[in-house]
């Protein structure tokens, strides 16, 4: 799987929206951008996940930039439940591989 | 639904014992995935299997480390001889069919080796 790279930490201020980058600068056509997060003691959890158009689910957006190199994971509206470790990884087209966890953006969200 | 449930939620071994994590996938999943947390770090990838067969262990260590999913039943990762280096957290994942994108894990086993 190709590399991503992530803040370490980001901080932000409960009910405002959140916008967390990746570089993915070698991405290839077939890769697929997923976001997982992890509460503290908790299994990750899956958040969303795009190819090449802009998604939206009800836990939040991804915009993913022309080329592809780049995207951001957006909430919309930050609560303290969403104090977590956010890890944007590539995976191949066909899906069914195991995935690869870089460091990830730990977010703090301030009351 | 139930979700992926993992048992036992903790357990403390002393070095040279087994280990043994058991892992009951979502109703109707049949891919299972098995990940490793060392204190401090990020998961890693250990194995891949689907029913009765080993997909993908290319991230399991060669020695000590196995793992099953039988026909029936949960699915079993076992550490044999047990060293403090295995002391972590151990996350089962599930997903219904190989093109299903989403992972969807369980709430791990700590295992801590005295």
């Amino acid at each position: 799987d190709a590399k991503t790279t992530q803040p370490n930490s980001m901080e932000s201020n409960e009910e405002e929206p959140v916008h967390l980058p990746c570089n993915h600068s070698t991405i290839s056509g077939t890769d697929y951008i997923h976001w997982y997060r992890q509460l503290p003691s908790q299994g990750p959890e899956y958040v969303i996940h795009g190819l090449t158009s802009n998604v939206n689910n009800r836990m939040a957006s991804l915009a993913i930039a022309e080329d592809r190199k780049s995207s951001t994971l957006i909430l919309h509206r930050a609560t303290l439940r969403d104090a977590a470790v956010y890890y944007c990884i590539l995976r191949s087209g066909g899906g069914a591989d195991g995935l690869t966890f870089g460091k990830g953006t730990h977010l703090i969200i301030q009351p | 639904n139930a979700g992926v449930m993992q048992n036992p939620r903790h357990l403390v071994r002393r070095r040279g014992q087994e280990a043994r994590l058991r892992c009951s996938p979502m109703k109707g999943h049949s891919h299972v995935y098995w990940y490793r947390q060392l204190p401090e770090e990020g998961l890693k990838f250990m194995v891949y299997l689907q029913k009765e067969n080993i997909i993908d262990e290319s991230g399991m260590p060669k020695e000590r480390f196995s793992a099953e999913f039988p026909k029936e039943g949960p699915s079993i990762l076992r550490i044999q001889q047990v060293v403090r280096g295995d002391s972590a957290a151990y996350f089962c994942a599930s997903s219904p069919t190989r093109d299903v994108y989403e992972q969807y894990f369980g709430p791990g086993t700590r295992l801590t080796v005295t």
